[in-house]
């Protein structure tokens, strides 16, 4: 059982690149969510999405597009690649028993947009 | 005005020493509160949640809520060098409704 995974774990890219973020879970999570921490900023929400087919925008989804064709992936893409885009990018899931949200975070993918 | 305030830190303690980590929030409406131990490097992983006001208390571990003053602690006893890490709290307010985290505050217990 390997919870959520994230590959790259390290990136850069140049300006106007693009490259897809993946996120796989094996834990057969319903919900699932990708967020960016910046320092001192805390987690915010890009997208998300409550089962396959099935995606919405969170507080920052510019710049990105996310899609869910399976239970298990949520990849993210990153179209044109900006600076503002450096951060470090952390994918979620949760079972959603009821009201209480208990996500399970990766380990992270960390992107430098030079 | 953040909706959810958390002091960044560093706080720096020695081993053995009871730690009190805080966050304030705004939106009265929520009612799960949550904190994340986040590792240099690594994902942030739930260490505790309560639900509306109240302590919980897990080992060395003691959540506690104070909803009329729209205030959560976590407190730490016999605080380990292992417990050098960065502290999240989250809340939502239930009824599948988003979580917001604070910034985190960055806990380092000297040996």
């Amino acid at each position: 059982n390997a919870g959520v995974t994230q590959t790259p774990k390290f990136r850069i890219l140049k300006i106007g690149q693009s490259m897809t973020l993946q996120c796989t879970q094996d834990m057969n999570h319903n919900y699932m969510y990708w967020y960016r921490q910046d320092p001192g900023m805390g987690l915010k929400l890009i997208y998300y999405s409550v089962g396959a087919g099935i995606t919405d925008k969170g507080e920052v989804p510019n710049g990105y597009n996310v899609s869910r064709s399976t239970t298990e992936d949520f990849p993210l893409r990153l179209e044109l690649a900006a600076p503002s885009q450096t951060s470090v990018y952390f994918c979620a899931s949760s079972p959603r028993k009821g009201a209480l949200e208990t996500q399970y975070f990766g380990p992270g993918t960390r992107l430098l947009v030079l | 005005q953040k909706e959810v305030e958390q002091d960044p830190g560093p706080l720096s303690v020695p081993e053995g020493a009871i730690v009190s980590l805080n966050c304030t929030y705004s939106n009265s409406a929520f009612q799960y509160f949550m904190w994340y131990r986040q590792y240099s490097r690594k994902g942030p992983e739930l260490l505790m949640y309560t639900y509306s006001s109240g302590n919980k208390e897990d080992g060395r571990f003691t959540a506690q809520v104070d909803k009329s003053s729209k205030y959560i602690s976590l407190f730490i006893r016999d605080s380990q060098p292992s417990d050098s890490a960065t502290y999240l709290c989250a809340m939502n307010s239930g009824g599948y409704q988003k979580v917001t985290f604070g910034t985190g505050t960055k806990l380092q217990v000297i040996p």
